[in-house]
């Protein structure tokens, strides 16, 4: 168990729908990574966090946001969902940002389907 | 860009036996961070070794050791004494020590089976 903590684990849509990822990160890390894992993309990083602050964003599509609010929870939101979608979200923490042992912490996932 | 490669979709080793998995990756940084990820069925992504790309030495984590080239750009994993527990996807992954960013970049994976 990593400490970082993703709800919910499975989710099933159709097509056209918005649904909202949720990521709670380890206790005391301040960084928040969002992250996509697919058949044909492979590992992606889509956007990081520091502090409620956008720090780096990815290959993210315009119809994908995300936020970290005040007590450092995450949420990814994802609109006009298509079929392509369809992916492991992940979502990870570190302490801070830089340095070689800013480890990032990966949660479970979200299984995302789009049907 | 940055780029990591790992070449070997999949591989297979006998219990108990070694294998090394390879990985050559691209950038013109001077400065960054190598990482192997373990993904087990589980889908839990386990972080297996760390190299400095500053440090000559290559990192060991019990079984686990790695072989850096850095005028190579190349970055393999040994898994000594393979049990059935290692069986996982084996991804190889970059961070910079040079961006602003602590955006990971991964290669595509490798599948281990372990033979019985």
């Amino acid at each position: 168990d990593s400490g970082v903590t993703q709800t919910p684990k499975h989710l099933i849509t159709a097509t056209g729908q918005r649904v909202t990822l949720r990521c709670s990160p380890r206790s005391g890390d301040l960084s928040v990574y969002w992250y996509q894992q697919s058949l044909d993309q492979g590992l992606q990083f889509l956007i990081q966090y520091y502090n409620g602050e956008e720090r780096a964003k990815g290959n993210i599509l315009e119809r994908f946001s995300a936020q970290q609010f005040p007590d450092l929870h995450s949420e990814l939101n994802l609109s006009s969902l298509e079929l392509g979608d369809s992916a492991l979200y992940f979502c990870a923490s570190s302490p801070h940002v830089g340095g070689s042992y800013n480890e990032q912490f990966f949660g479970p996932g979200t299984r995302l389907t789009v049907l | 860009a940055q780029t990591v490669t790992q070449s070997q979709p999949e591989m297979s080793v006998q219990e108990a036996e070694t294998v090394t998995l390879s990985c050559t990756y691209d950038t013109s940084e001077s400065d960054y961070y190598l990482f192997w990820y373990k993904q087990p069925p589980s889908r839990q992504m386990i972080l297996v070794i760390r190299q400095e790309a500053y440090k000559q030495q290559n990192a060991t984590e019990n079984r686990f050791s790695v072989n850096f080239q850095k005028a190579a750009k190349s970055f393999s994993l040994k898994i000594s004494d393979s049990q059935l527990g290692d069986a996982a996807m084996y991804f190889c992954a970059y961070r910079s020590a040079e961006n602003r960013d602590d955006k990971i970049i991964f290669g595509k994976g490798t599948r281990l089976h372990i033979l019985p």
